[in-house]
Formats: structure tokens, sequence, C-alpha cells
């Protein structure tokens, strides 16, 4: 159990529909990451948030949109779903932000697995 | 964009035998970690290299960065049906603000 817990585990929706995704990181990290997992792009970077506030953004596609609030967990929401939408989202979370010599762990949540059909 | 790529993509052997998995970039990287991940779950860390021809050895799993830090290996010894699952390279960078993963490789280690 890495501590970091996302809900729901499965969703099954449909084109043009909108869900959210949430995640509660690890007791005590600020730091909050969404990575998409699908089977022809392995693990790609969404967004990365850090006390609450945006600190680096990846390849998020503008449909989609995240926060974190200040009780640190964090929303993905997925908009106007297409039926490339359909992967594993991954939140994770570390003690310090990521970059550089001082990386740390990340401690990834079991993941939520998006259908779209 | 910071580009890691994993090789071989796929591998399947039998228990007992050695293999050797690779992470090649054409960008410098301040650190770069090595994750499994087995189905239904995320992935989970298993070392971090930061020095240039840093080795690190985790009971039968050998971990090396190179000397320019743009490539890494993880070599594992007398491989276990356990050993099975994604194995994910990931680099950090200080001037980009997040941890750029590979593609990984699938290992199956049969019995």
């Amino acid at each position: 159990d890495s501590g970091v817990t996302q809900t729901p585990k499965h969703l099954i929706t449909a084109t043009g529909q909108r869900v959210t995704l949430r995640c509660s990181p690890r007791s005590g990290d600020l730091s909050v990451y969404w990575y998409q997992q699908s089977l022809d792009q392995g693990l790609q970077f969404l967004i990365q948030y850090y006390n609450g506030e945006e600190r680096a953004k990846g390849n998020i596609l503008e449909r989609f949109s995240a926060q974190q609030f200040p009780d640190l967990h964090s929303e993905l929401n997925l908009s106007s779903l297409e039926l490339g939408d359909s992967a594993l989202y991954f939140c994770a979370s570390s003690v310090v932000p990521t970059g550089g010599r001082g990386t740390g762990e990340l401690f990834f949540g079991e993941g939520s697995r998006l259908t779209v059909l | 964009t910071q580009l890691l790529e994993q090789s071989p993509q796929f591998l399947s052997i039998q228990e007992g035998e050695n293999l050797t998995v690779y992470c090649n970039s054409s960008s410098v990287f301040s650190s770069l970690q090595w994750y499994r991940q087995e189905p239904g779950e995320g992935p989970v860390l298993l070392v971090t290299v930061v020095t240039g021809g840093e080795v690190k050895k985790l009971k039968r799993l050998t971990f090396q960065f190179g000397d320019a830090r743009k490539d890494s290996s993880l070599h594992i010894t007398a491989a276990q049906p356990g050993d099975t699952g994604l194995y994910l390279c990931a680099g950090a960078s200080g001037s980009a603000r997040q941890l750029t993963f590979g593609s990984g490789t699938q290992l199956t280690v049969l019995p």
C-alpha cells in the first residue's frame, strides 16, 4: 500500500461525457502528479501541483483540467471524452517536487481505469 | 522534450537466466530512477542513481548510470518468476520540473 488513494478504480462512460478522478496523497506529501498510461504511449506526464499551486504542465489536453485543494487532495477533470482518452490515470505524490538531483521517490496510487465507449 | 527509450520492449526468459534492460536518451539527466509496475498496481521505485558511472546493487538487481548521465541499465541475475513486471526508467533534470518516463520493458520470467 503506497498510501496514495485514487477513486474510482474503474469508470466506463460514453463519448462526449465528463468525469472527475480523485486522488488523496500520502499524509504529509505536498506534491501531487497526474500521469496517463496507455498501451501505445507508456506513462505520460500530465500535470503537477505543489501545495495547491500548479508547478509543471506536461502533455495535458485543453479538455482536461486539474486542481489541488487546501487539504492537498487533487482532482483531474476530463471533459468531452473521446475514445482515445481510454487509459489508466495514475496519481502520485512525493515529499519534494521532482526535478534535479534532489528528485525523490514518487508514490503511485493503483490508478483509475477509464473506458470510453 | 526529453525522451527516454527503453529496450527491449518485451522480454520473455526462463527462470535462472540473466538479462539486461537498457534506458537511453540524448539528454543529460540529473538523476535517473527505475520503477517496477505489476498488473493492477502503480509503479514502485526500485532505485535512484545521481552520479555518472554510479553502480547500485539491490539483491540480484544491478543498476548503472552512464558516465555522461544520458543512459542507464538494469541487470538481473538468475531471474525469478517474481521479477515479472513492467520496468520503467524515469529521468529528472533541473530545467524540467517533471519526471520523464521511458516506454517500459515488459519482462516475463517463466518457471
